[in-house]
């Protein structure tokens, strides 16, 4: 049982790229969700996912796409990477019934750290 | 829309010594709070949650919170620090029934000193 896995753990871009950041959970968790970490700002989410096939926008969403083929991956993608969007990226996931918002972000990956020069 | 504060970026304190990291929120209706700790270079790990029910919630690793609905607070606190709770600590507030977007707080830099 690996939990949350996020793949990079680092990576630098240049402005104007494009990446994927892979995130995977192997505890058939509906829900799934993206944030980004920067000093002094505590977490924003980026989007999220209530079930496959189901995505929508968290806070600060732009410059970023996702999806949601399978209830065990959820990318984040980066469709021309900024400056600002440097920062450490978070998945998160829990079990959730839909339409329930009992259950918070239960469940963390070790980040990903991106620099974009 | 909800915030939190937490009042204080850091908080030095001695092995031993009891803790209390402090946190505010704002919301006009019901709402869900939480606290997460965060190890160096490490994802944010879930302490506690308040949903409904007994307003004293205990967690993982010895550590409780209290909600008061009328001073609009969710305190953190325990009894007595091990060097290992070093680590950043968020509180975070959900409004319940509606979106499922959350509000962390800035995070509060817990140092514990021999």
């Amino acid at each position: 049982n690996a939990g949350v896995t996020q793949t990079p753990k680092f990576q630098v871009l240049k402005t104007g790229q494009s990446m994927t950041l892979q995130c995977a959970q192997d505890m058939n968790h509906e829900y799934m969700s993206w944030y980004r970490q920067d000093p002094g700002m505590g977490l924003r989410l980026i989007h999220y996912s209530v079930g496959a096939g189901i995505t929508d926008q968290g806070e600060v969403p732009n410059g970023y796409n996702v999806s949601r083929s399978t209830t065990e991956d959820f990318p984040l993608r980066l469709l021309s990477a900024a400056p600002s969007q440097t920062s450490v990226y978070f998945c998160a996931s829990s079990y959730s019934r839909r339409g329930s918002t009992l259950f918070p972000e239960a469940f963390f990956g070790q980040g990903t750290r991106l620099t974009v020069v | 829309a909800q915030s939190v504060t937490q009042l204080d970026s850091q908080v030095p304190v001695f092995e031993e010594a009891p803790v209390e990291l402090r946190c505010n929120y704002s919301s006009s209706v019901s709402v869900y709070l939480f606290w997460y700790v965060q190890y160096p270079n490490q994802g944010l790990q879930l302490l506690l949650k308040y949903l409904s029910g007994s307003t004293l919630v205990k967690g993982i690793n010895g550590f409780e919170a209290e909600f008061n609905k009328s001073q609009t607070s969710f305190h953190l606190r325990k009894p007595s620090v091990h060097i290992s709770d070093t680590a950043e600590y968020f509180c975070a507030v959900r409004i319940s029934g509606g979106s499922y977007i959350p509000t962390f707080g800035r995070g509060t830099s817990l140092i514990v000193h021999p």
